[in-house]
């Protein structure tokens, strides 16, 4: 079974300052996909980025930046010089390709970002 | 940009009532999904459907939920007869295959049982 694991409930930050958010994840398919959700007071779900299991390489896109570490199931997200627009509660979730059963995604238990001005 | 489309984006109903929520997914999508959301807590996988049939269930989808696409654009949840419990935020989702893994999310639906 797959289970994603998001330590941090919540973390409060200064505007400006850099954030870095925890996830593990347990699963014993080799392909599999890694997200990021975003949720605002608003409450829909925004997608940030994804990872393929076959791919480790880590990237920068704009202020978001992944680090993705097989050996230690950790998909670890960083927001670069956060601003008060960041707070939003933020979900790691875990996708494996099961053919026509689609890809069901397992999600994390949140982690609650306040950026404070 | 397409979008995943929900109606209604709140629904107050009293326990025991019949409720249906709506999703139009994006077009040429062809696996849908409902998740829910209780206030607070994570998003759960409630139900996967393809090839108009359900591909997989949670143990939360029991005999009073129900799905189907009944024209083709539609992807509905029914709930038979409401309880408090239900009470939640329902995320309709739809992908186009599974070779990337991306779901692509409505905007959710609350539904609050009195």
């Amino acid at each position: 079974a797959q289970k994603v694991t998001q330590a941090q409930t919540e973390i409060s930050v200064v505007e400006k300052e850099d954030v870095t958010l925890d996830c593990v994840y347990e699963t014993r398919d080799t392909t599999y996909y890694l997200f990021w959700y975003k949720q605002p007071p608003s409450g829909e779900l925004v997608f940030l980025i994804r990872r393929n299991s076959f791919d480790e390489q880590n990237e920068i896109s704009g202020r978001y930046s992944w680090n993705f570490q097989k050996s230690t199931s950790s998909f670890n997200f960083t927001i670069t010089a956060s601003q008060v627009v960041d707070s939003a509660v933020y979900f790691c979730a875990l996708s494996e390709a099961r053919g026509a059963a689609g890809n069901k995604l397992t999600f994390g238990g949140g982690t609650r970002v306040l950026v404070k001005p | 940009e397409p979008e995943v489309t929900q109606t209604p984006s709140h629904q107050v109903t009293q326990m025991g009532q019949e409720v249906i929520l709506r999703c139009v997914p994006i077009s040429n999508h062809l696996y849908f999904y409902w998740y829910r959301q209780i206030l607070g807590q994570k998003v759960e996988f409630l139900v996967s459907f393809y090839n108009n049939e359900i591909s997989e269930k949670s143990e939360i989808f029991d005999d009073q939920f129900s799905v189907e696409r009944p024209d083709g654009s539609n992807f509905t949840l029914k709930i038979r007869s409401t309880k408090l419990e239900d009470s939640a935020m329902y995320f309709c989702a739809s992908q186009a295959g599974t070779s990337t893994g991306e779901l692509f999310f409505g905007e959710g639906s609350r539904l609050t049982v009195l």
